[in-house]
């Protein structure tokens, strides 16, 4: 595998699931990002992780959980969600250096999410 | 807080011809700019970015950028455009520290 992968590429669930969102980055960066990407309107940023600490929770409501075990790894837990919840949600990673980060951020292909 | 302006929803293009795709952004500094494509049911490419130095910024797919700083500016270009360019672009801008801000992005389609 390269880059960045997501797993699943599609799930449907009901309001009641639980259900979590995986990523996992291949290329050694230290920084990892959970986008929404709803029909017609810029990408939210949701969450990052830096060095496997949350740095930003962009006010993301807490039915969304996230978890970052390592620099490797990163997931979306979902728990209780809503019909407009349903969206593309796209993980990222980037290389943060000391004094700045170079603030490329690498995609990956995104889980469609339709919550029924 | 610096924001991003995309102005054309959606551009028609016949193959062969050029696009040129709009880019504002608002904010005081030199930003950091990025142009991503987005392909149909994929995840978001990065196809150029600018940092400083020379203003007309080359990138993959035979794309380039011209960052204007008097405009606030970094519109896309693209002298002939293929079949497969047909996708969804975004202009992004970082500021400062690792956050992008997105465009709400340009849907380009190719007609034959």
């Amino acid at each position: 595998e390269t880059g960045v992968t997501q797993t699943p590429r599609h799930l449907v669930m009901g309001m009641t699931n639980k259900k979590s969102l995986k990523c996992e980055q291949h290329l050694g960066h230290n920084a990892m990002y959970w986008y929404k990407q709803s029909a017609k309107k810029p990408l939210e940023l949701m969450f990052v992780y830096s060095l496997e600490e949350r740095v930003e929770n962009n006010s993301v409501p807490s039915r969304f959980s996230p978890e970052c075990p390592n620099s490797s790894h990163l997931f979306l837990h979902l728990h209780t969600l809503q019909p407009e919840d349903s969206a593309l949600y796209l993980c990222a990673s980037s290389q943060e250096r000391a004094g700045g980060t170079t603030h490329e951020q690498f995609f990956g292909p995104g889980t469609r999410l339709t919550v029924l | 807080a610096q924001s991003v302006t995309q102005p054309d929803i959606h551009i028609t293009v016949s193959e062969g011809a050029s696009l040129e795709l709009r880019c504002n952004y608002s904010y005081g500094a030199t930003p950091y700019l990025f142009w991503y494509v987005q392909s149909p049911g994929q995840g978001l490419q990065l196809l150029l970015k600018y940092f400083s130095g020379d203003t007309l910024v080359q990138g993959i797919k035979g794309f380039e950028a011209e960052f204007k700083r008097s405009q606030s500016s970094f519109n896309l270009r693209k002298p002939s455009v293929h079949w497969s360019d047909a996708a969804e672009y975004f202009c992004a801008v970082v500021a400062h520290d690792y956050k992008l801000s997105f465009g709400a992005g340009t849907t380009v389609t190719v007609r034959a």
